[in-house]
């Protein structure tokens, strides 16, 4: 079946970029995504891809999709230690009816 | 901004006791969904529904029982409590053919049950 894989750790210092990796089995994925996660919280849609687009960037943040090899990365600019959260991978496919398949999140860690 | 809310937030109980987690959102999404989230921090599906009357089982085998009378309202019972039963269960929706036509889920701040 479908799966999605991410590393579970991550630590950068304060000011660094992050760059958190993920890969998925799908290939009829349609969107992929990334969701944040703060202590106690629910999941929070932070950015999304199309699986036609190689690249997305807003503010901060830099999706890159390698389609052929069904990689998706997530860097993080300028990292701040509010962006320490759990950030969870995750895709879909309108074959599917949009289920929603996560990877097991990734952790990050940023010192001051 | 999701409307979707979750109660309780926190609930400790002793094993045995029966516990109903509620979920409701008003943002007339017919898709809404129950994962349990285990201390490793993944997400198990458990339960989802397509609509009113509708309920299918997840991935993940759960003790537990939903129903859907209410497109807005989607609860969660477990009729008789074990301490296996101690995890995070956050609830979502979406709605693939309207805003929402990216397939994102909107989930709730989650309920934290601890039983003893």
């Amino acid at each position: 079946g479908e799966d999605v894989e991410q590393s579970l750790f991550l630590s950068v210092r304060e000011g660094d970029s992050s760059v958190i990796n993920c890969t998925y089995t799908d290939s009829s994925s349609t969107y992929l995504y990334w969701y944040k996660q703060e202590p106690g919280a629910g999941l929070q849609l932070l950015t999304y891809i199309f699986s036609n687009m190689d690249m997305k960037q807003d503010q901060r943040l830099t999706v890159l999709l390698n389609k052929k090899d069904k990689h998706l990365s997530l860097r993080i600019a300028d990292t701040q230690t509010g962006d320490s959260a759990i950030y969870f991978c995750a895709e879909s496919a309108h074959t599917g009816g949009f289920k929603t398949i996560f990877g097991a999140g990734t952790r990050l860690f940023v010192k001051a | 901004e999701a409307d979707i809310y979750q109660t309780p937030r926190y609930l400790v109980i002793g094993t045995g006791k029966k516990i109903t987690l509620e979920c409701s959102q008003t943002m007339g999404h017919d898709k809404m969904y129950w994962y349990q989230q285990d201390p490793g921090m993944e997400l198990h599906l458990i339960h989802y529904s397509y609509g009113v009357n509708s309920t299918e089982k997840g991935d993940l085998s759960s003790e537990s029982t939903v129903s859907r009378i209410r497109t807005e309202h989607f609860p969660l019972t477990l009729e008789s409590a074990r301490p296996s039963h101690t995890s995070q269960y956050l609830c979502a929706s979406s709605d693939p053919s309207g805003t929402g036509r990216r397939g994102e889920l909107f989930f709730g701040e989650g309920s934290r049950l601890t039983v003893l």
